[in-house]
């Protein structure tokens, strides 16, 4: 069975500094990775996927993330924090097709950011 | 990019009565769409699958009778909560995968409270 693992429940950074957030995934074969972030109250929205290729992949709003095969994981990571980024961020995993397949999402990360 | 349409956004009923929340695919056709259920500072968890012109897959735990899953059209999934109790007060979010299977996009979720 699939899964994934958010290790931090909440992250509190200064605004400027560099952010990242762990993920590690079980999945039995190659895995689809994403990251997500929800607003409170609000959908989701996507910050970046893994499908294949370069294994660091970049997303909107300043975010990367590596996908590491022999650690099994997927950390997302930001070089300057904004305020703007407090928010919770879920990481997912799902069969490489996608398509009408169901994501798996770790229990998420609450971002808090100082100014 | 594609967009999934939730509707209504929140919604307060009476315990006993049944409430409808509406999922649409405003510029692709979804032949699956997911329903998740989000308590407060906690993870996405799948309740069923909803899948065009035939039955919804329900998740083990999940009373089938209790929500109820109507996907008639390849646009529309409705979620209807029966004789709705406080203890169905959540936030209930849909999502569907664009038209190549590459990312699941959210509806913006409906918040629930039964009073």
């Amino acid at each position: 069975a699939q899964s994934v693992t958010q290790p931090d429940i909440h992250i509190t950074v200064s605004e400027g500094a560099s952010l990242e957030l762990r993920c590690n995934y079980s999945y039995g074969a190659t895995p689809y990775l994403f990251w997500y972030v929800q607003s409170p109250g609000q959908g989701l929205q996507l910050l970046l996927k893994y499908f294949s290729g370069d294994t660091l992949v970049q997303g909107i709003k300043g975010f990367e993330a590596e996908f590491k095969r022999s650690q099994s994981s997927f950390n997302l990571r930001k070089p300057s924090v904004h305020w703007s980024d407090a928010a919770e961020y879920f990481c997912a995993v799902g069969p490489i097709t996608g398509g009408g397949n169901k994501l798996t999402f770790g229990t998420g990360t609450q971002l808090k950011v100082e100014l | 990019g594609a967009v999934v349409s939730q509707h209504p956004s929140w919604v307060i009923c009476k315990s006993g009565t049944s409430v409808k929340i509406e999922c649409r695919s405003l510029d692709f056709q979804a032949t699956t769409m997911f329903w998740y259920r989000q308590f407060p500072k906690q993870s996405l968890m799948l309740m069923a699958t909803s899948n065009e012109g035939s039955k919804a897959t329900y998740e083990q735990g999940v009373e089938k009778d209790k929500f109820l899953i109507n996907h008639a059209s390849l646009t529309l999934s409705t979620l209807t909560v029966t004789s709705a109790h406080p203890e169905d007060s959540s936030f209930y979010i849909c999502s569907a995968w664009d038209r190549v299977g590459t990312e699941a996009f959210f509806g913006q979720g409906t918040r629930l409270t039964v009073v």
